[in-house]
């Protein structure tokens, strides 16, 4: 198995750029999570969903929109990227939500 | 104030010796707890779920005080491999909430 695979593992964009990053999962799970981590901050909710066709926002999701249109998959989008999303990207998913959290290895994001 | 707070480190120790983080959280209502770790560059994996009771995986102790609200991790006989970051979790309300980490470098 798999697990918790995102793409691209990389990538770096101009301000105002848009783009997408893609999450999937082949655990057969309901929850799907994005999250931010930044250097002293730790990780932070960006959205969330707990099912097909169902988002949530989270701690910070300004800048960021998200899709759940397949189980498997959670789509992480920023319509005009700025240097302050600048940071690295974790999609997480877990089978309910007091389960633990299993994660992909992260895309590093660049805004210049 | 954080809702949930860590000593960012570094614990600096020896190969073989005990160590214990603590960590403390905001929430009173948050009712669940797990201990992750993160290696430098890579996704946080679990380590451990924190029970009421206290729970022991090998040399990992974790323990919770809710009267208190702080939950603690204790590595007895240290490695080089367990030089990580350790993330506390608490979950309330609908989401898990991370601290900032506390790393740890266990030296030869």
């Amino acid at each position: 198995n798999a697990g918790v695979t995102q793409t691209p593992k990389f990538r770096v964009l101009k301000t105002g750029q848009s783009m997408t990053l893609l999450c999937a999962q082949d655990m057969n799970h309901e929850y799907m999570y994005w999250y931010r981590q930044d250097p002293g901050m730790g990780l932070r909710l960006i959205h969330y969903s707990v099912g097909e066709g169902t988002t949530a926002k989270g701690e910070v999701p300004d800048g960021y929109n998200v899709s759940r249109l397949k189980k498997q998959n959670f789509l992480l989008g920023l319509e005009s990227a700025a240097p302050s999303q600048t940071s690295v990207y974790f999609c997480a998913s877990s089978l309910g939500s007091l389960r633990p959290q299993h994660f992909g290895d992260g895309t590093r994001l660049s805004i210049l | 104030r954080k809702e949930v707070e860590q000593d960012p480190g570094p614990f600096n120790v020896p190969e073989g010796a005990t160590v214990a983080f603590n960590c403390t959280y905001s929430n009173s209502a948050s009712q669940s707890f797990f201990w992750y770790r993160q290696d430098c560059r890579k996704e946080p994996k679990l380590l451990m779920s924190v029970y009421s009771s206290g729970n022991e995986d090998g040399r990992f102790t974790a323990q919770l005080n809710r009267a208190s609200q702080y939950i603690s991790l204790l590595i007895r006989d240290s490695k080089l491999s367990d030089s990580a970051t350790y993330l506390c979790v608490a979950f309330y309300g609908q989401n898990f909430v991370f601290g900032p980490g506390t790393r740890l470098s266990v030296l030869p």
